[in-house]
């Protein structure tokens, strides 16, 4: 069982779509990365976040420290949105632990 | 400002041969990250640098694997000889000041050994 888990591990959505792609970890995290790669592409990242909440643009991160559980929202969902998705906690301040990605397919 | 640079973005090779890759972090970041990342899975730490200092290289290979970043800033990671298995992206990535700070990933460098 993978340290941080991520659901679903393959999405696909219409354009003009909500999205919501799910993380959970099981060890201890001081703060959680989004990212985000698309085919072929290096990674960027997306959002850091240690609690509450962060919005850019379409995009909404939320973090439940209690819960091990973080969500990356997608709103209006548009087909350049189309990219793997991986969520990545720091554990011990010095170890990025990575999850498996969500492959998210947007068609118009 | 410019990102992390990487060069070659590309590079096939026989096994057997050399191959060497490099990076420039983003001015002023302390932290260099060398990673690994296989098709369809999520990146694999190979070493850490806190300035010229290699702080975790547990995971990198070292008999063949070998990393260098002797002034602090741009570091190159090498392999010698390469082994089919070694096909992959390699990625490097920076950050101000350890996992405290965002990370910034560069372009990557895909290996092909043939």
């Amino acid at each position: 069982k993978n340290e941080v888990e991520q659901s679903p591990q393959n999405l696909t959505a219409q354009e003009g779509e909500f999205i919501t792609i799910n993380c959970s970890y099981s060890v201890g995290i001081s703060a959680l990365h989004w990212l985000q790669q698309h085919p072929g592409g290096g990674i960027v990242s997306l959002f850091m976040l240690s609690s509450g909440k962060k919005k850019h643009g379409r995009l909404i991160a939320t973090i439940n420290i209690q819960e091990k559980h973080s969500s990356l929202h997608i709103t209006a969902s548009h087909p350049r949105d189309s990219a793997v998705y991986i969520c990545a906690g720091n554990h011990n301040t010095d170890k990025l632990i990575f999850g498996t990605g969500t492959r998210l397919q947007v068609f118009p | 400002e410019a990102g992390v640079v990487q060069s070659p973005r590309y590079k096939i090779i026989e096994k057997k041969q050399p191959v060497a890759f490099w990076c420039n972090p983003i001015s002023g970041h302390n932290t260099l990250y060398w990673y690994l990342q296989n098709l369809g899975q999520g990146p694999e730490l190979l070493i850490r640098y806190e300035n010229e200092e290699a702080v975790d290289d547990s995971q990198l290979p070292k008999d063949r694997f070998s990393a260098e970043r002797l002034k602090g800033v741009d570091s190159t990671l090498k392999i010698q000889p390469a082994e089919l298995g070694d096909s992959a992206v390699y990625l490097c990535a920076s950050s101000l000041d350890g996992l405290t700070g965002e990370l910034f990933f560069g372009e990557g460098s895909r290996l092909t050994v043939l």
